[in-house]
């Protein structure tokens, strides 16, 4: 079955400094990988999405990703991080004839210090 | 409408109630999700509907929860003889439906339950 893995539930940065959130995933079959975010007191977004278009994702507010299948990996990175970039971020994965249900990670807390 | 739509925001409600959360997706989304969200515990899938119909209802945690959707639309999640252990945000989305799994999930504001 499929899974993602995100070590350590809280990660905090200087402002300015880089974003790396890990995310690690487990599939028997070519998987589609998303990272959600949710900032306080709000719903999920997208921030972005894998679909085996390209292994290097830009997503909004500067964020992107790279698939790495040799590394089971999807780690989210921001070369400069923001104050508004503090939420909690969800790496999660999907595959077809699955219904596009999303198996999600258990979630990671940024904090970013001034 | 232009959104995914839950309500209540919040409900607090007693052990043993039962609660109904109600979900309106996104106009045409015939895909439509529940999930559920505690602390520590990430993002847990409940059911699945396509349609009026529920393939998927694997995340289901016990026959106290049950679902329903009506017209292609609303749908409601409904849990009987509430207990503590419910307390946690419910959260639904809606996707334009089919089997791809590249499809981009909408989510709504999500319905925090608490339970006396």
């Amino acid at each position: 079955a499929q899974s993602v893995t995100q070590l350590g539930s809280h990660v905090s940065v200087s402002e300015g400094a880089l974003v790396l959130l890990r995310c690690n995933y487990s599939s028997s079959v070519p998987p589609y990988l998303f990272w959600y975010v949710q900032y306080p007191n709000q719903g999920l977004q997208l921030l972005l999405k894998y679909t085996s278009a390209a292994t290097l994702v830009k997503g909004i507010n500067g964020f992107e990703a790279e698939f790495k299948k040799s590394e089971t990996s999807f780690h989210l990175t921001k070369p400069s991080a923001h104050m508004s970039d503090a939420a909690e971020y969800f790496c999660a994965v999907s595959f077809t004839g699955a219904n596009s249900k999303l198996t999600f990670g258990k979630g990671i807390t940024l904090s970013v210090r001034p | 409408g232009a959104g995914v739509s839950q309500s209540p925001s919040n409900k607090v409600t007693e052990k043993g109630k039962d609660v109904e959360l109600r979900c309106d997706p996104i106009s045409g989304h015939t895909a439509l999700y529940w999930y559920r969200q505690s602390l520590g515990q990430g993002l847990e899938f409940l059911i699945y509907f396509q349609g009026n119909s529920a393939p998927d209802k694997s995340g289901l945690p016990s026959d106290r929860f049950s679902a329903e959707r009506t017209g292609g639309s609303v749908s409601t999640l409904t849990i009987q003889r509430t207990q503590q252990e419910d307390s946690a945000v419910y959260l639904c989305a809606s996707s334009r439906g089919g089997s791809s799994g590249a499809n981009v999930l909408t989510f709504g504001a999500g319905s925090r339950l608490t339970v006396l």
